[in-house]
């Protein structure tokens, strides 16, 4: 079956130290994303990438990274420099990304809990 | 992408039909109105979407007012599993490509 897989599901992280998110889809799509879910919020972009080896920052992209080497795969990490990293982390792709009628579809998400 | 305003939760009772209303009344003619789902603690899905007309699938039907400044979820017949936040969300062409999430729906349905 197609979709998104993100691991691990949760994730612990010391002051200090800097983690890494995976995301991989086998759905072919070239456009991939990254949010942030706060408690009780909608999501909020973080990283967006919309074809191999080229990404551009969200609304929020202070204290984190991403890399994007091959279509199917968008990891994060998030650096010692995301003072309040602790929060649910979802990625999604979609088609192409600039199509008005694109559908994203979500991984199940990371929750990162800082120790 | 222009911004939509929904009711911070509603109640259902279940094998009811639901109608989650949305407004967005500063659409411009090119935005497509998104509905999304998310259970508890999972990544959002999609439901539906439409620019002009209604629009049904299996999971919902989307009726859409005719100078566009609302529209309306509606869920046949809720069952437990429907219990989730919805989001109305619009997109419009050649934006950066992510979604604008509110706050949504929450939506309950009781047994």
């Amino acid at each position: 079956d197609g979709g998104i897989t993100q691991s691990p599901k949760y994730l612990f992280r010391k002051e200090g130290q800097n983690v890494t998110l995976s995301c991989e889809q086998n759905l072919n799509h070239d456009a991939m994303y990254w949010y942030r879910q706060d408690p009780g919020q909608g999501l909020r972009l973080i990283y967006y990438s919309q074809i191999v080896n080229d990404f551009q920052k969200g609304d929020i992209a202070e204290g984190y990274s991403v890399s994007r080497e091959k279509k199917e795969s968008f990891p994060l990490t998030v650096t010692s420099a995301q003072k309040n990293p602790t929060a649910f982390y979802l990625c999604a792709s979609s088609i192409g990304g600039q199509g008005a009628w694109e559908t994203q579809y979500f991984g199940p998400g990371t929750r990162l809990l800082v120790l | 992408d222009a911004k939509t305003t929904q009711p911070n939760s509603m109640e259902s009772n279940e094998e009811e039909p639901v109608h989650l209303p949305c407004n967005h009344s500063t659409i411009s003619g090119t935005d497509y109105i998104h509905w999304y789902r998310q259970l508890p603690s999972q990544g959002p899905e999609y439901v539906i979407h439409g620019l002009t007309s209604n629009v049904n699938n299996r999971m919902a039907s989307l009726a859409i007012a005719e100078d566009r400044k609302s529209s309306t979820l509606i869920l046949h017949r809720a069952t437990l599993r429907d219990a989730a936040v919805y989001y109305c969300i619009l997109r419009d062409w050649g934006s950066q490509g992510n979604l604008i999430f509110g706050k949504g729906t929450k939506l309950s349905v009781k047994p």
